[in-house]
């Protein structure tokens, strides 16, 4: 079946642009997780939904980010303002919920502010 | 505050060989999830083995084992006989109870020799 997908692939934007990070999860799957990796570092937690709400938001570095998920499927992540160290490599996890199932991971946004 | 310690930045093993990449966590919380990820330089996040706080078994996911001790705080990860394809960054991460935020350690680069 299809994993989990992300959109764009890559993206270039210049310092003080908005942006859209997309994550289509696993058909099913009521958890969704953003992370932000940066590089030669693990990921670092931003945000967990379950369905549609964000139950843990406490790793949003700060007001700049943002992320929904409307429909308790698809999931949207949001930068305002971007700056140079915002650049990252931006991952989307997707599990059937619960601390006992393992998350799948999309193949990442890379973000780079210029 | 939540920790996970990663001590080997870079572990060589012989091809066949059996290696252990090193784990340690810091909770105050009882109940919590240990996991261990792969990610190959394609970039992408394989789950491998999941060790949940209360279970009194390693788990083991053919050549993967989890050397769980609780006591001690430790979590390590041994692959059996060894493959080229097992060349990558590990990561062990842990989510507790308390939230669903995940924290992960900065990894472990492991170099498989022929």
């Amino acid at each position: 079946g299809a994993g989990v997908s992300q959109t764009p692939s890559n993206k270039v934007t210049e310092k003080g642009k908005y942006v859209e990070l997309r994550c289509d999860p696993i058909s099913g799957h009521t958890a969704l997780y953003w992370y932000r990796q940066s590089l030669g570092q693990g990921p670092e937690f931003l945000i967990y939904f379950q369905g549609t709400g964000a139950a843990d938001d406490s790793g949003l570095p700060n007001d700049r980010f943002f992320a929904v998920r409307p429909e308790g499927s698809v999931s949207t992540l949001k930068i305002q303002r971007t700056e140079r160290g915002d650049s990252a490599v931006y991952l989307c996890a997707s599990s059937l919920g619960g601390v006992t199932y393992e998350q799948y991971f999309g193949p990442g946004t890379r973000l780079t502010v210029t | 505050a939540q920790k996970i310690t990663q001590t080997q930045p870079g572990m060589f093993v012989q091809e066949k060989e059996a290696v252990t990449l090193d784990c340690t966590y810091d909770t105050s919380d009882q109940s919590y999830g240990l996991f261990w990820y792969k990610q190959p330089s394609s970039g992408e996040m394989i789950f491998l083995i999941y060790q949940g706080s209360y279970d009194e078994q390693n788990a083991t996911e053919g050549r993967y084992s989890l050397n769980f001790q609780k006591a001690r705080k430790s979590a390590n990860l041994v692959i059996s006989a060894s493959q080229l394809g097992d060349s990558a960054m590990y990561f062990c991460a842990m989510v507790y109870t308390g939230g669903f935020k995940t924290i992960f350690g900065a990894g472990t680069r492991l170099f498989v020799k022929a």
